[in-house]
This record gives structure tokens, sequence and C-alpha cells, in this order.
């Protein structure tokens, strides 16, 4: 079956400007994630979504950054007012549930440069 | 705290070769589950195996294995008769019973040469 996709696969904004990544998670799949790559940070949790449960944003870097997911499935990271250091690969996941640990797939990233 | 440690940041070795990836953790949780994760050039993360904490049985799947010792904290990977399609970076990962995100590793770049 299809895997998490994420969109756009590349985007490049000038600092200031506000950005939206999309990820479409694996069907039927309950539980979303999104994690930033970066070379100075390595991986890093940002944002967790439970069906309708409040998303656990504890990893969320700055109040720039917040997220939506609609309808259980499809969401959304927007991050306002970009910096420099906002660039990185940006990895959204999914996995069946989030109260057991089951694996998170993962999609193929959006490479976020900031200019 | 929870912790991901892999001290090899790069490794270079020739096809056949074997190799052992170092995954070292630290939590104070006594239930906890343990992952490893591969990212080839593509970029895309992809999955390999995971380990409850309760479940030290070592693990073999193909040419890839792991030792799970709770003793030393250590997960570590080995693939045997490495090839150059194995040539990728290798994430280790935590997670807590608990918790929802996984606690990655740094990451160990692998490059297998022919």
């Amino acid at each position: 079956g299809a895997g998490v996709s994420q969109s756009p696969s590349n985007k490049v904004t000038e600092k200031g400007k506000d950005v939206e990544l999309r990820c479409d998670p694996i069907s039927g799949h309950t539980a979303l994630y999104w994690y930033r790559q970066s070379l100075g940070q390595g991986l890093e949790f940002l944002i967790y979504f439970q069906g309708n449960s409040a998303p656990d944003k504890s990893g969320l870097p700055s109040d720039r950054f917040s997220a939506e997911r609609t309808g259980g499935s499809v969401s959304t990271l927007t991050i306002q007012r970009t910096q420099q250091e906002d660039s990185a690969v940006y990895l959204c996941a999914s996995s069946l549930a989030g109260g057991e640990p089951y694996e998170q797939y993962f999609g193929p990233g959006t490479r976020l440069t900031v200019t | 705290a929870q912790k991901v440690t892999q001290a090899q940041t790069e490794i270079s070795v020739v096809e056949k070769e074997d190799v052992t990836l170092d995954c070292v953790y630290e939590t104070r949780d006594t239930t906890y589950y343990l992952f490893w994760y591969k990212q080839p050039p593509s970029g895309e993360l992809v999955f390999l195996i995971r380990r409850n904490s309760f479940d030290e049985q070592n693990e073999i799947s193909g040419r890839y294995s792991w030792n799970f010792q709770k003793s030393t904290s250590s997960f570590n990977f080995t693939i045997t008769a490495s090839q150059v399609v194995d040539s990728a970076v290798y994430f280790c990962a935590l997670r807590s019973q608990a918790g929802t995100a996984l606690i990655f590793g740094k990451g160990t770049t692998l490059s297998v040469s022919s």
C-alpha cells in the first residue's frame, strides 16, 4: 500500500515568510508525528497527534511553529516568520496507534531552505 | 532523562566484511523500546527492528543481527558480509512505554566499498 507522503519535497523561502508543510499518513494509522532533521541537531521530535486527543506539542522549538491535523488524517506543519535556523528536513511519520510502541513509518521529508 | 549515543560517526568497510554499529542508551524507565532505522541516500527512514526491554533475546534477520544487553545498556547492530547496498546512515532510537516520541542517536554513516 501507499506509504507516508509529504509535500512539497523541497521548499526554498525567504527569511520572514510563512511556510506550510503537508503530510499524508498511511491509511488506517491513527498516530502521526513530525520530526526535524538538521546537521547540528540530528533528528528531533516536534509534535504528535493521536486520534482526537490533544496533541503533544512538547518538541516544538518556538511559538512560530504550529501544526494541525484535520479529520484525523492529513496534517499541516506551519512555520511563521521563518528564520535561517529553521532550515532542515522535516519528516512526518505515522503508526497504527500511539499508545503502543508500534513502529513509526516515515515519509520522504520536506527539505526546507530559508535564505 | 533519556539519551541514545552512537559513538561511531562514520565507518568504512570493504564488501564482505562484517561490521558492528554500536548503540548505548540511557533511561530510568523499566519498560522501554529500542529501534534501528536505516536512512539510505534517498533519504527515507526505513524501519529495521523493534526490541522490548523485557525481551533480551538476540535477533537475526538474514545478514542482520542485533545484540541487546541490558547490563551494559547496549543494543548493537551487526551486518554480516556487508554489501554496497548497505551504505546508509543508521539510527538507533529509544522510546519509553509512556512516551510517544522516538529519541534518536546522532546516527552512524556506513560506507561499503566494492
